[in-house]
């Protein structure tokens, strides 16, 4: 079993719509959340950044964490065409636990299409 | 402009022939690290480095090397490219070794034959 789990799709949806992404994982340590947005034959690109559990909103963007679930979302409201691209999920746990390093445990991504 | 570049983004090579990716970040980072992208797979570590002349294998490191003899440099080696290294690798540094958010140069695509 991987250690974050996320839905590849494609995902297709109208202009306008509210767009819903997870991630799901298991290792109890990950304390750091994040989302790239990927576009195509580009690197990924930091979205948005949460610590522990809650809510963060940026614009047009939410991310919401609930780790007693252990389950990760990302909601884009208004979604526009220039939405489209690869959106991954990140995580990483205490630097202390880790013994150093910022490693990050990426799911697979999740392809978004929002078509006019 | 701040940012993460890599050479070459495209190259396809034949088994065998020693070949080295660069990257260079121009942020004054200490921490860099080395991905390679696969279908299914998603993003995985290959190399990390959290500061010159400090370096550690990630979660693929076989077949690969690195280097951090300077800061901004971290060039990825490989000696001998075998078909299941062809893939997407992308390099990322970040601020330090704390920091998570991680800055990704535009990606080397790979083609090994």
């Amino acid at each position: 079993q991987k250690e974050v789990e996320q839905d590849p799709g494609p995902l297709s949806v109208p202009e306008g719509a509210i767009v819903s992404l997870n991630c799901t994982y298991s290792n109890s340590a990950f304390q750091y959340f994040m989302w790239y947005r990927q576009y195509s034959r580009k690197g990924p690109e930091l979205l948005m950044y949460t610590y522990s559990s809650g809510n963060k909103e940026d614009g047009r963007f939410t991310a919401q964490v609930d780790k007693s679930s252990k389950y990760i979302s990302l909601f884009i409201r208004d979604s526009q065409p220039s939405d489209s691209a690869t959106y991954l999920c990140a995580m990483s746990a205490s630097q202390i636990l880790t013994g150093g390093g910022n490693k990050l445990t990426f799911g697979t991504g999740t392809q978004l299409k929002v078509e006019l | 402009e701040a940012q993460v570049t890599q050479n070459p983004r495209y190259l396809i090579t034949v088994t065998g022939k020693k070949l080295t990716v660069t990257c260079s970040q121009n942020m004054n980072h200490e921490y860099m690290s080395w991905y390679r992208q696969d279908p299914g797979l998603g993003l995985r570590q290959i190399y990390y480095s959290m500061n010159v002349e400090v370096t550690d294998k990630g979660d693929v490191p076989e077949g690969y090397k690195v280097s951090r003899k300077e800061k901004r440099n971290f060039p990825l080696i490989l000696e001998s490219p075998s078909p299941n290294q062809t893939s997407l690798y992308f390099c990322a540094s970040s601020l330090d070794s704390s920091t998570d958010t991680q800055y990704f140069g535009p990606g080397t695509r790979l083609t090994v034959l």
